[in-house]
């Protein structure tokens, strides 16, 4: 068991640039998260994918985010025309849920975005 | 809407002392889970526990112990003979059916040798 990996580790990009972010879950789970995490802040809910579908979107994602999940493996999030403002830690987490229900959550290193 | 307070910001003690972490949560489903996790310096947060709705048992693993009651919408958690690598941001969360994670604010225990 690998656990969940995030590609970058860091990225620091000017305003109004484009930046693309990787996760890949542990193998065997069907459900990918993303989340975001500011200073002294716990993380917020973006969205999340069960296999390939995404389920759900926060009001927090405006429309210059846009994820996906090809194939219901790894995910990406893509941020168009950064702002100072998505400077965060973006973080990916995989679960599985099946009939027993439950939801635990385990997170990747996540990648910190810092935009000047 | 779904609510997780961490009121204690920070606690620090020393090495040894018993700590324990208050959380309180608000919800309307009657079907929800609750969680614990650990962020330490290194960034990575880790899994500690999860507890479903429908089971009050209260829970210990090792030096840890949580503490669930409905009654008061509380899930604390208990580190007793704390240790230096306790040192982390402690985070409280819930999940309506098995879905997103609210988390609180995070409380920052720090252990002093």
């Amino acid at each position: 068991d690998t656990g969940v990996s995030q590609d970058p580790r860091h990225k620091i990009t000017k305003r109004g640039q484009n930046v693309t972010f990787r996760c890949d879950p542990i193998s065997e789970h069907n459900r990918l998260y993303w989340y975001r995490q500011t200073l002294g802040q716990g993380p917020e809910f973006l969205t999340y994918f069960q296999n390939e579908a995404q389920l759900e979107k926060s009001r927090l994602l405006s429309d210059r985010f846009s994820a996906e999940r090809p194939k219901g493996s790894f995910s990406t999030l893509e941020i168009q025309r950064t702002e100072q403002g998505d400077s965060a830690m973006y973080l990916c987490a995989s679960s599985f849920v099946g009939m027993a229900g439950g939801n635990e959550q385990f997170f990747g290193p996540g990648t910190r975005l810092t935009v000047l | 809407a779904q609510k997780v307070t961490q009121a204690q910001t920070e606690i620090s003690v020393v090495e040894k002392e018993d700590v324990t972490l208050d959380c309180v949560y608000e919800t309307r489903d009657t079907t929800y889970y609750l969680f614990w996790y650990k962020q330490p310096p290194s960034g990575e947060l880790v899994f500690l526990i999860r507890r479903n709705s429908f089971d009050e048992q209260n829970e210990i693993s090792g030096r840890y112990s949580w503490n669930f009651q409905k009654s008061t919408s509380s899930f604390n958690f208990t580190i007793t003979a704390s240790q230096v690598v306790d040192s982390a941001v402690y985070f409280c969360s819930l999940s309506e059916g098995a879905q997103k994670l609210v988390f609180g604010q995070g409380t920052r225990l720090t252990i002093n040798p």
